[in-house]
């Protein structure tokens, strides 16, 4: 096992409402990585935090945002969500922000209906 | 176009037979290369990382040839385990950390 752990597993959400994921690094990563994998498709990058600050954006719209906290565990969130939101979000952890060597988490399953 | 491109498959291997694909890559600034393993519904796991030189990991076999822009992975003595989706990763380095997924290459290893 990785020592990554997201919560929850599974989630299923109404169009338009506000989503909360977690994520808790491996001890001693200092990097939060978050992905989004729809059916089908390989993970695609959302965003990074390093040491509680953002550090790299993908193509995501701002209703996607994120946090990092001191203990490097980090969380997710999702405004007024769309159909098209619903996919596996993965969160990679780090050491350090090159990320030459990430692990996942299980992954969240979130379904918006 | 895609920055990361990988046929998807599937690739239908007998056991103990060898199989391998490619994987192509769009950008030159690309640095770091990966090979990632994905069990249906499950997270990405590391398989190896792809060095200049070509590396060997048991039955595994990463190329990287920068000129063509492409990796590789061969697998010898294909097990009924090693049936997965394969997913081929670079890292940049004008974006380090944001690592670029193709969207996989299932293989599926028959009896």
């Amino acid at each position: 096992e990785t020592g990554v752990t997201q919560s929850p597993t599974h989630l299923i959400k109404t169009r338009g409402q506000q989503v909360t994921l977690r994520c808790s690094s491996q001890s001693g990563h200092n990097t939060v990585s978050w992905y989004q994998q729809a059916l089908g498709q390989g993970p695609q990058f959302i965003f990074q935090y390093y040491r509680e600050e953002e550090n790299g954006r993908g193509n995501f719209p701002p209703r996607f945002s994120g946090l990092q906290f001191p203990n490097y565990s980090s969380e997710l969130n999702v405004n007024a969500l769309e159909l098209d939101d619903s996919a596996l979000y993965l969160c990679a952890s780090s050491l350090g922000s090159s990320n030459t060597e990430a692990f996942f988490g299980q992954g969240t399953r979130l379904t918006v209906v | 176009r895609k920055e990361v491109e990988q046929d998807p498959g599937p690739f239908n291997v007998p056991e103990g037979a060898t199989v391998a694909f490619n994987c192509t890559y769009s950008n030159s600034a690309s640095q770091s290369f990966f090979w990632y393993r994905q069990d249906c519904r499950k997270e990405p796991k590391l398989l190896m990382s792809v060095y200049s030189s070509g590396n060997e990991d048991g039955r595994f076999t990463a190329q990287l040839n920068r000129a063509s822009q492409y990796i590789s992975l061969l697998i010898r003595d294909s097990k009924l385990s090693d049936s997965a989706t394969y997913l081929c990763v670079v890292n940049r380095m004008d974006s380090w950390g944001k690592l670029q997924f193709g969207a996989g290459t299932q293989v599926v290893v028959t009896p």
